[in-house]
């Protein structure tokens, strides 16, 4: 399974953007790039996925470098409930039957008041 | 529409007992993975279900079994339990597609804590 390096923790402020990155220098053409994250009790839930162009849902935005190698999941206004640990994740689509997921050990997001 | 269910939300048991977690899928998914969460770890994929078969299976020893009835539904049997096996259990669902791109999202229930004791 293709790993991704995140850093540890981040912290941030409330209403301003967080930038997280993930390295995932040995993607391959048919992974995509998943983003999950957990909040505190809970199971891990979907933020986003991309494959090669940039992608914005209500949740975050997806900025993808050219070559793959790297990407960056940005909370344009972090709130307290944004709080969380977030997994970068890549999935092999070609095998369909739902993928099983391979978390790594994500970034813990402090968000401060 | 409710989303992933599991049953029990805790549990305590002792070395050498065995133990069954139930999972109820979100509407319209077919397929069941399991993971183990340790604390402070990321989540481990157990093993996944589709079409009553183990379809995948993660690094895991035979002790860990599963089983996914006809209504998609699943259990995960855990025996002769060990201490490091107190973990944070999570069930997550998808449903089962083969053409769509980019559609392989799993929704996670908020999990079954275990501890052994």
């Amino acid at each position: 399974d293709a790993k991704t390096t995140q850093p540890n923790s981040m912290e941030s402020n409330e209403e301003e953007p967080v930038h997280l990155p993930c390295n995932h220098s040995t993607i391959s053409g048919t992974d995509y790039i998943h983003w999950y994250r957990q909040l505190p009790s809970q199971g891990p839930e979907y933020v986003i996925h991309g494959l090669t162009s940039n992608v914005n849902n209500r949740m975050a935005s997806l900025a993808i470098a050219e070559d793959r190698k790297s990407s960056t999941l940005i909370l344009h206004r972090a709130t307290l409930r944004d709080a969380a640990v977030y997994y970068c994740i890549l999935t092999n689509h070609i095998k369909a039957a739902g993928n099983k997921l391979t978390f790594g050990g994500g970034t813990r997001v402090l968000v401060k008041p | 529409d409710a989303g992933v269910t599991q049953s029990p939300t805790h549990l305590i048991k002792t070395r050498g007992q065995q133990v069954t977690l139930r999972c109820s899928p979100k509407s319209g998914h077919d397929t069941v993975s399991w993971y183990q969460q340790a604390l402070g770890q990321g989540p481990q994929f157990i093993f996944q279900y589709y079409e009553e078969e183990e379809r995948q299976r993660g690094n895991f020893p035979d002790r860990f079994s599963g089983h996914q009835f006809p209504n998609y539904s699943s259990e995960l049997n855990v025996n002769a339990l060990l201490l490091g096996d107190s973990a944070l259990y999570l069930c997550a669902s998808n449903p089962h597609i083969w053409d769509r791109e980019g559609a392989n999202i799993q929704y996670f229930g908020a999990g079954t804590r275990l501890s052994v004791l």
